[in-house]
């Protein structure tokens, strides 16, 4: 069955770095575009980042740009969020999810999340 | 970008009754509108994509629809399981935007 893992979360001080991995199985990674989700404590979903199949294409929120950046390795069935700068409201749990190659680019599975706090 | 406007924010439904959110897009999206559900401590699961396809495995009590820049999202027959916040989604265009969500709460 279709799964992804993320990992990597944790405590990170203002301008520190992280970086997030999320592990697929049950389905031909490279066959999909890929993504980050973002979600504050209490707060509703926030779009990240995604990337295409072979990381030709990448795109970024207004709010990462410059700070995040997303990759993959195809080989290893594995996305990866490096996040530098990282300040207090990028706290949030992360969201690895698949992008569904069907429709409207609807995001299919998602992961369990893995919570990065952001703080002094 | 594209915003979305999601109504409303919160509703009180009883189990049984028909509940129906709405969102309501900025600019044409062209049925790239996604749905979905997310419980307490639970990633979402996708319900709804394109407007009104339904996801595999989910419920045919769940539906979609269209009509111009607004979307809606039915619940025929509210059930326990189904208390939880629901969002839409626009895929169509870069920043991917999502309402604000609709919490639905037991009456």
């Amino acid at each position: 069955q279709v799964q992804v893992v993320e990992s990597g979360g944790g405590l990170v001080k203002p301008g520190g770095s992280l970086r997030l991995s999320c592990g697929a199985s049950g389905f031909t990674f490279s066959d999909f575009y890929m993504s980050w989700i973002r979600q504050a404590p209490g707060k509703g979903l926030e779009w990240v980042s995604y990337i295409s199949y072979s990381s030709s294409y990448t795109n970024y929120a207004d709010s990462v740009r410059g700070r995040f950046t997303i990759s993959r390795d195809n080989a290893k069935n594995s996305l990866y969020l490096q996040m530098s700068s990282l300040r207090a409201d990028d706290t949030a749990v992360y969201y690895c999810a698949r992008v569904s190659g069907s429709g409207s680019s609807s995001l299919d599975y998602w992961g369990q999340g893995t919570l990065v706090t952001v703080s002094s | 970008d594209i915003q979305m406007t999601q109504s409303p924010s919160s509703l009180s439904a009883s189990v049984g009754d028909r509940v129906t959110i709405t969102c309501r897009a900025s600019h044409s999206i062209n049925n790239y509108l996604n749905w979905y559900q997310q419980k307490p401590g639970n990633a979402p699961k996708l319900l709804i994509y394109a407007a009104s396809s339904l996801q595999g495995g989910v419920p045919s009590k769940f539906s979609g629809s269209v009509s111009g820049t607004d979307f809606t999202l039915t619940i025929s027959s509210l059930q326990p399981e189904d208390f939880a916040t629901y969002y839409c989604q626009q895929t169509y265009s870069t920043p991917w935007t999502f309402g604000q969500g609709t919490k639905v709460e037991i009456k």
